[in-house]
């Protein structure tokens, strides 16, 4: 499982696009990228998750690198409801979570 | 579809007490995962199981053990409690095969070691 990095917090306005960075310089050509995310008081929840290719999907898109030593979430309009951490993971088999970022929204 | 379910919601022991907790997979998924999360802390892998057995494990002592019943629920017990071992429990649910399609976890289980 590859080792991520994430900045601990960041802030956005809402109905602004945010770009959530993460460094995973270790990840192996089959490990793929997660984003999960989890709200206060809840269980983390899928976010997005990708190979190689950018992905989209309806809550996000996912921006990989080409070397894949880096990948973005992509939240287009943020909404107060997106206030979450955000955790990276790069893997094959169990999902490893780090500290992710927090973010935060203001209205 | 109930999604992942856990129980209890909530529950209080003391120190050197054991307890188990209870996880009921999504529709349809062989795989359930736990994990310990610490107040601001990220999630921590415990272990995983399939085929009811245990595939693999995390950094945590033999005093966490767990068991996966033929219709793929899993309990998780912990023996011997200690204070640090307060914490939310949550239980993933996905598929053995699982990288192309997402896990998905239940709202935990807080539990409090007094």
């Amino acid at each position: 499982d590859a080792k991520t990095t994430q900045p601990n917090s960041m802030e956005s306005n809402e109905e602004e696009p945010v770009h959530l960075p993460c460094n995973h310089s270790t990840i192996s050509g089959t490990d793929y990228i997660h984003w999960y995310r989890q709200l206060p008081s809840q269980g983390p929840e899928y976010v997005i998750h990708g190979l190689t290719s950018n992905v989209n999907n309806r809550m996000a898109s996912l921006a990989i690198a080409e070397d894949r030593k880096s990948s973005t979430l992509i939240l287009h309009r943020a909404t107060l409801r997106d206030a979450a951490v955000y955790y990276c993971i790069g893997s094959q088999g169990n999902l490893i979570f780090g500290k992710g970022t927090k973010l935060s929204v203001k209205p | 579809d109930a999604g992942v379910t856990q129980s209890p919601t909530h529950l209080i022991k003391t120190r050197g007490q054991q307890v188990t907790l209870r996880c009921s997979p999504k529709s349809g998924h062989d795989t359930v995962s736990w994990y310990q999360q610490a107040l601001g802390q990220g999630p921590q892998f415990i272990f995983q199981y399939y085929e009811e057995e245990e595939r693999q494990r995390g950094n945590f002592p033999d005093r966490f053990s767990g068991h996966q019943f033929p219709n793929y629920s899993s309990e998780l017990n912990v023996n011997a409690l200690l204070l640090g071992d307060s914490a939310l429990y949550l239980c993933a649910s996905s598929l053995v095969n699982w990288q192309g399609t997402e896990a998905f976890f239940g709202q935990g289980t807080r539990l409090t070691v007094v």
